[in-house]
């Protein structure tokens, strides 16, 4: 079964430029995770946050959380042509620790 | 970091044989890992959770006598899919995250590309 739903399904923007990507989720969570994906690789992971937590940074990535939503976002700022990826938000559910995944966002940045 | 290893990264096979992928953690111990399938232009999808020294758990809709797991060891699962058919063609991803590490990510291995033909 999926989980999030990530918005847009592809975006596409010019190098320096911020990009945004929205996921939304049904059920209650242990946390939110964001992973980037490479054509034909496997997943790299970006960052995490808590279900009590609001707002996380690392580095040229914020990630915020509203779990009145259910939905989270995640920011990329100046962003550069190796950005170009696919990116996908995952909820950690239950006592197992797996993760369900949304559909992702298929980011394009342009140089 | 925590680093998982899959192998093979790609593999062709014919209609009813069998292939088996493996998934280690390299410098962790892992008693859980997770067996992922993904389809192109689309997202993972949970196949199953594989336990060391238990029976895998089965998401619903995945035959267990077609995708065998076994987690023989705190460092390695297998997924062995039986009787291949090119349905079965896909991008299959193992991930394992360190014991007794709670809310910390998943390690993912690079991913084996089976085609069936």
């Amino acid at each position: 079964s999926q989980q999030g739903e990530e918005d847009p399904q592809a975006l596409s923007i010019q190098e320096g430029e911020n990009a945004t990507m929205n996921c939304s989720y049904k059920t209650s969570i242990n946390n939110l995770q964001w992973y980037r994906q490479n054509s034909g690789r496997g997943l790299v992971h970006l960052i995490l946050i808590r279900s009590n937590e609001r707002e996380k940074h690392s580095g040229r990535l914020r990630v915020t959380l509203d779990t009145s939503k259910k939905s989270s976002s995640l920011l990329i700022t100046a962003s550069r042509a190796a950005d170009t990826a696919s990116y996908f938000c995952a909820t950690e559910q239950g006592s197992q620790g797996n993760l369900i995944f949304g559909k992702g966002t298929k980011l394009s940045v342009k140089p | 970091g925590a680093v998982v290893s899959q192998h093979p990264s790609w593999v062709i096979c014919k209609s009813g044989t069998s292939v088996k992928i493996e998934c280690r953690s390299l410098d962790f111990q892992a008693t859980t890992m997770f067996w992922y399938r993904q389809f192109p232009k689309q997202s993972l999808m949970l196949m199953a959770t594989s336990n060391e020294g238990s029976k895998a758990t089965y998401e619903q809709g995945v035959e267990k006598d077609k995708f065998l797991i076994n987690h023989a060891s705190l460092t390695l699962s297998t997924l062995t899919v039986t009787s291949a058919h090119p349905e079965d063609s896909s991008f299959y991803i193992c991930s394992a995250r360190v014991d007794r590490l709670y809310n910390s990510p998943l390690h993912f291995g690079n991913g084996t590309r089976l085609t069936v033909t």
